[in-house]
């Protein structure tokens, strides 16, 4: 069983539209959410942490589940620049040398 | 923000022959640093720690005799691919935490492509 799972995708959406994302993790006893930005052939870029109490930052809104085990991202008001895979990330320990569980990401094209 | 470079960029190489990625913290220095590989349209996954002063410690199913790893210093590690084959085709990207700071910086990644 993958630690982390995403849907693929990808999803197809307007511009303006509002677009969310799922990601469920295997252990329970994970700490740490984030949610990430690939580009294409580009290296993965923190889009922004997961907290218990839910966050939001601009057009982007993410939100933790720890008694279901899922995060999700919320993208309101798509724009073209949007476009792009995003990745759930759960890291499992306590301390900065923990190592990242990467999700498969999902795939975003946000169309004109 | 904190800065990893990776070098080479992209890297084109015969069948059998070794490859060396080094992994640079460019102003922070970093005990640990991470190696991930990704395939196309696949996740990024995880291969080993690298231990500043100490052996890596690799994941499940990684080879370690054919990725060997190295953390020379403070601020690099290299990732030696031996006797690469077409199947070790990838993109290869290291992090590296910076600080006190729970998130990791990711270098710019390297294109491996085994002829």
């Amino acid at each position: 069983r993958k630690e982390v799972e995403q849907d693929p995708g990808p999803f197809n959406v307007p511009e303006g539209a509002t677009v969310a994302f799922n990601c469920t993790y295997s252990n329970s006893a994970s700490q740490s959410f984030f949610w990430y930005r690939q580009d294409c052939r580009k290296e993965p870029k923190l889009l922004m942490s997961v907290y218990s109490s839910g966050n939001e930052d601009g057009r982007f809104t993410a939100q933790l589940n720890r008694a279901s085990q899922y995060i999700s991202l919320l993208i309101r008001d798509s724009k073209l620049s949007d476009s792009a895979t995003y990745l759930c990330v759960v890291i499992e320990g306590l301390y900065n040398f923990n190592k990242f569980y990467f999700g498969s990401g999902t795939k975003l094209n946000v169309k004109p | 923000g904190a800065v990893v470079s990776q070098h080479p960029s992209r890297v084109i190489c015969k069948s059998g022959t070794s490859v060396k990625i080094e992994c640079r913290s460019l102003d922070f220095q970093a005990t640990t640093m991470f190696w991930y590989r990704q395939f196309p349209k696949q996740s990024l996954m995880l291969m080993a720690t690298s231990n500043e002063g100490s052996k890596a410690t690799y994941e499940q199913g990684v080879e370690k005799d054919k990725f060997l790893i190295n953390h020379a210093s403070l601020t690099l590690s290299t990732l030696t691919v031996t006797s690469a084959h077409p199947e070790d085709s990838s993109f290869y990207i290291c992090s590296a935490p910076a600080g006190g700071e729970e998130t990791q910086y990711f270098g710019p990644g390297t294109r491996l492509l085994v002829l």
